[in-house]
């Protein structure tokens, strides 16, 4: 129930299309969804997120899309660059909590070809 | 403003030994958490401190410990060291225990654990 299951593993887009990362979890208490962007070398950082009171928040070219009837919640990068490339996390979490620790998803690495 | 340092970046211990990590959270932040990230994996909650006292704590053998200081800098311990132990240790920190609605988990850049 604590799992948050990402997928797909690796994604390989063209410059310009549009990349997709999806994530589904199970735990019904979590109530905050932030995405993480992290370049090798670093640590991660916050992209976007989104509570389940809404099922679409964008910014920029990023879009986090949530179904909370599937359990689901998805990312969206619109005109993919090459300075996308990098590696992206789902995580979950509740958001009033005592403890207010993230579980993350295994990640996805995306590559954007010029 | 800085961000969250950690330090040191890269480490190299041998089976059995001890190490200690460091953390110092972006000033105003009084919670810190520790994950640890395994190549290839996304970060695993270790623990989380807030104004000095432990508010939670993940699955980890108690060779795992940590603390936080009045100046809300943290340290992680780890004891008899394992092969499996070599990983990314991750520091985040935040404003507030309960996550208000502005709250965020910032990430330090991390430090590089390897045991031979």
């Amino acid at each position: 129930q604590q799992q948050v299951k990402q997928s797909p593993q690796s994604l390989i887009v063209q410059k310009g299309g549009i990349s997709i990362i999806n994530c589904a979890y199970e735990n019904t208490a979590f109530d905050y969804f932030p995405w993480y962007q992290q370049f090798p070398g670093k640590g991660p950082a916050l992209l976007i997120a989104i509570r389940p009171d809404v099922s679409e928040k964008k910014e920029g070219r990023f879009t986090i899309s949530f179904n909370k009837s599937a359990k689901q919640f998805s990312l969206h990068i619109m005109d993919s660059q090459p300075g996308d490339s990098a590696t992206y996390f789902c995580a979950a979490s509740i958001f009033w909590g005592s403890q207010g620790n993230l579980i993350f998803g295994k990640g996805t690495k995306l590559s954007v070809k010029p | 403003d800085a961000g969250v340092t950690q330090s040191p970046t890269h480490l190299i211990k041998t089976r059995g030994q001890h190490v200690t990590l460091r953390c110092s959270p972006i000033s105003g932040h009084k919670s810190v958490s520790w994950y640890q990230q395994v190549l290839g994996q996304g970060p695993q909650f270790i623990f989380q401190y807030y104004e000095k006292e432990e508010r939670g704590r993940g699955n980890f053998p108690d060779r795992f410990s940590a603390r936080q200081f009045p100046n809300y800098s943290s340290e992680l311990n780890v004891n008899a060291l394992l092969l499996g132990d070599s990983a990314l240790y991750l520091c985040a920190s935040s404003h507030d225990q309960l996550a208000a609605s502005t709250d965020t988990q910032y990430f330090g850049p991390g430090t590089r654990l390897t045991v031979l």
